[in-house]
């Protein structure tokens, strides 16, 4: 089964730091773009980040440049989200998604998603 | 930064009625070099994750319904479903996968009435 598995979420200070993972599972992972995606309680999707398949290309909304870092480790089948200088409004589920390398690029997988709290 | 505008932000039909949802995007999502639009469509159900149900603005992902259709070209996108099932009701999101930051809309809420 084609799997995205979200951890690593919780409950951090103003300013504090939170490393999330993406464990992906059923598919080839070193053949897709993947992204990470947030939805702020009760509001809309947001895309955060994305990292092309061997790693070498990244992309970050504006409100998170500087400040959060996405990462792939392809032999452990495994996406990252290095989270720093966390603030009060990155508070949402975070979800990761696949892009889909058959043609049509769009997030045709997601997992279940984790939640970041910040909060003193 | 390409801003996605959907309307209604909330909708109410009738069960077996259509619905129809529309997605207006500010820079053209049509790239020239393979005549596609880069604009998908997604479902939310309640404390779910989104759902790809279209891409390429009018293909619809293997294994969704064919009540749901899309069209549209450019600026200007459709989804439609052409007869609610009660299991339809979700908050729906267009999104231009063109360029980073690869925007959604703001959202709409489908309801039964």
């Amino acid at each position: 089964e084609v799997q995205l598995v979200e951890s690593g979420g919780g409950l951090v200070q103003p300013g504090g730091s939170l490393r999330l993972s993406c464990a992906a599972s059923g598919f080839t992972f070193s053949g897709h773009w993947m992204h990470w995606v947030r939805q702020a309680p009760g509001q809309g999707l947001v895309w955060v980040s994305r990292i092309n398949d061997d790693g070498t290309g990244k992309a970050y909304v504006d409100s998170v440049e500087g400040r959060f870092t996405v990462s792939r480790d392809n032999a452990k089948s495994t996406l990252y989200l290095e989270m720093n200088s966390l603030r009060a409004e990155d508070t949402a589920v975070y979800y990761c998604a696949r892009r889909d390398a058959s043609g049509s690029y769009a997030f045709d997988i997601w997992g279940e998603g984790t939640m970041v709290t910040v909060s003193s | 930064d390409i801003v996605m505008t959907q309307s209604p932000d909330s909708l109410a039909v009738s069960l077996g009625e259509r619905a129809t949802i529309n997605c207006k995007s500010s820079h053209s999502l049509l790239l020239g070099s393979d005549n596609e639009n880069y604009l998908a469509w997604y479902q939310q159900k309640p404390g779910q994750p989104p759902k790809l149900l279209i891409y390429w603005a009018s293909t619809r992902k293997p294994g969704v319904p064919d009540r749901f259709s899309g069209s549209g070209s450019g600026t200007d996108f459709t989804l439609t479903i052409s007869s609610l099932q009660a299991e339809d009701v979700a908050v729906y999101y267009c999104q231009e996968y063109y360029n980073t930051p690869y925007n959604f809309g703001q959202g709409t809420k489908l309801e039964i009435k």
